[in-house]
């Protein structure tokens, strides 16, 4: 299993630009979240979706649009990116209601966006 | 959502046993504890989860005393590739996936 990919790696985005983040996972998760992580600080939370068809504003929502068009991708979209929107963005996966009673969040390699 | 205070840091050397304290004065009857570890340039990894009492995996040991107020995070004989962040979590049990994570415990350990 890939686990979780994230593409791309890195990006720089001008002011006012759009862009995607993709997100997918290959373990049949139900959950899927998008975090941001400004330097030296924790993750906090953009969107998150808790299967197919349903999506839902975290705690950081400005700016970014989710959907959930299949089990696999989660991609997070960029509207008219600003510079308070350079950070590092983590996609996570986990199990459903139906899986084990656990906290444990598959993190993606992160996606490093610049904004200038 | 309980609030969760950690040290801002700690320093170690290699092979010590490493304890980080967590405190968690407002946690609610059905929230749990987690612990995740962040190295640098990588996303965040879970460790443990508990409830109560102790919990022991491969990788670290969780105590939780009854009142549940505090945990305590322990790592065995610490190596220089344990030097990362981590995190105390509480997570109430209808959460789904919807983590709160504060600003960690940086932990760096020295040869």
């Amino acid at each position: 299993n890939a686990g979780v990919t994230q593409t791309p790696k890195f990006q720089v985005l001008k002011t006012g630009q759009s862009m995607t983040l993709q997100c997918a996972q290959d373990m049949n998760h139900e959950y899927m979240s998008w975090y941001r992580q400004d330097p030296g600080m924790g993750l906090r939370l953009i969107h998150y979706s808790v299967g197919a068809g349903i999506t839902d504003q975290g705690e950081v929502p400005n700016g970014y649009n989710v959907s959930r068009s299949t089990t696999e991708d989660f991609p997070l979209r960029l509207l008219s990116a600003a510079p308070s929107q350079t950070s590092v963005y983590f996609c996570a996966s986990s199990y459903g209601p139906t899986g084990p009673v656990t906290y444990e969040q598959y993190f993606g390699p992160g996606t490093r966006l610049t904004v200038t | 959502l309980a609030k969760t205070t950690q040290p801002i840091s700690m320093d170690s050397y290699e092979g010590q046993e490493v304890n980080i304290t967590c405190s968690h004065n407002n946690i609610a009857t059905n929230d749990y504890i987690t612990w995740y570890q962040q190295f640098p340039s990588q996303g965040p990894r879970f460790i443990i989860q508990g409830y109560k009492t102790k919990v022991t995996n491969e990788v670290a040991s969780l105590f939780i005393p009854a009142d549940r107020k505090s945990s305590t995070l322990s790592l065995p004989r610490v190596s220089l590739s344990d030097t990362a962040v981590y995190y105390c979590l509480v997570v109430p049990f209808n959460a789904g996936n919807m983590l709160t994570f504060g600003g960690g415990t940086r932990l760096m350990v020295k040869p």
